[in-house]
C-alpha cells in the first residue's frame, strides 16, 4: 500500500517559535488531510486541502495555523506562534485509493510536537 | 459531540482469545472506519464498512453495523501478541472529515 511519509518524527520548539511540518503523501491525489492527537486524547480533525485550496477546517485550525503546498509533492502544516497547548501528534493523511476517501484513509506516522 | 465512543475502554484479554470492542455515535453517517494504533505510531487503517452494510470481515476482524442503533462493534478472533494497540472507530458522515472515538486500548497477554 503506498505509504505516507511526514517529518520530522520528532520536533521540540520553544513557545513563540514557527514550525513547519511536513507530510509527503500519496502522488497524484487531490485531498490531504491534517489531524493531531494530543496526548490521551481523540484524534481530531483539524483540516482538509483540494487541489490547493482549504476545503474545510475545523474550530481548532485558527490563525495561527496554515497549510500549504509549496511544490507537486509536499504539503505543509505551520503553526506561526506555537503554545504549550499545540504540543501534540500531527498526523498527515491520504485516501487510500482515489481522490475520495470512499475506501478509508492512509495516514502517516505521525511528527510529534513539543512545545517547551 | 461524543461521535465515535469506543466501549470498553481497555481489554486485557489471552493470546488465542476473541476481542470485542464496542463503538457509539450520535449522527448519520456514510461509513464507519477501524483504525490500530501502536504506541507512539501513526493510525492504520483496518476496515471500512458502509451505511448500507451491516457485517464485513477482513482476515481475523469482523466488523458490524447498526445504524438504528448507531453502533458498530469489532471482533478480532483468535488474538496475537501482535494485535496489542490502541484501537480507533471513526465516522465519515460524507464529507472526508473523519471523527474519531477515544480509543480502545487492547493488551494481548502471550
Amino acid at each position: 500500500e503506498p505509504e505516507v511519509t511526514q517529518t520530522p518524527s520528532h520536533q521540540v520548539t520553544q513557545m513563540g517559535q514557527e514550525v513547519i511540518l511536513r507530510c509527503v503523501p500519496i502522488s497524484n491525489h487531490l485531498y490531504f488531510y491534517w489531524y493531531r492527537q494530543i496526548l490521551g486524547q481523540k484524534v481530531e480533525f483539524l483540516v482538509s486541502f483540494y487541489n490547493n485550496e482549504i476545503s474545510e477546517k475545523s474550530e481548532i485550525f485558527d490563525d495561527q495555523f496554515s497549510v500549504e503546498r509549496p511544490d507537486g509533492s509536499n504539503f505543509t502544516l505551520k503553526i506561526r506562534s506555537t503554545k504549550l497547548e499545540d504540543s501534540a501528534m500531527y498526523f498527515c493523511a491520504s485516501p487510500r485509493t482515489g481522490p475520495t476517501a470512499n475506501y478509508g484513509y492512509t495516514f502517516g506516522s505521525g511528527t510529534r510536537l513539543t512545545v517547551v | 459531540s461524543q461521535q465515535g465512543e469506543e466501549d470498553p475502554q481497555a481489554l486485557s484479554i489471552q493470546e488465542g482469545e476473541n476481542a470485542t470492542m464496542n463503538c457509539s455515535y450520535k449522527t448519520s453517517i456514510n461509513n464507519l472506519q477501524w483504525y490500530r494504533q501502536n504506541s507512539g505510531r501513526g493510525l492504520v487503517h483496518l476496515i471500512l464498512i458502509r451505511s448500507n452494510e451491516r457485517e464485513k470481515h477482513s482476515g481475523r476482524l469482523r466488523v458490524t453495523l447498526d445504524t438504528s442503533k448507531k453502533s458498530s462493534s469489532l471482533l478480532i478472533t483468535a488474538s496475537r501478541a501482535a494485535d496489542t494497540a490502541s484501537y480507533f472507530c471513526a465516522t465519515d458522515p460524507g464529507n472526508n472529515r473523519l471523527a474519531f472515538g477515544k480509543g480502545n486500548q487492547v493488551v494481548v497477554i502471550p
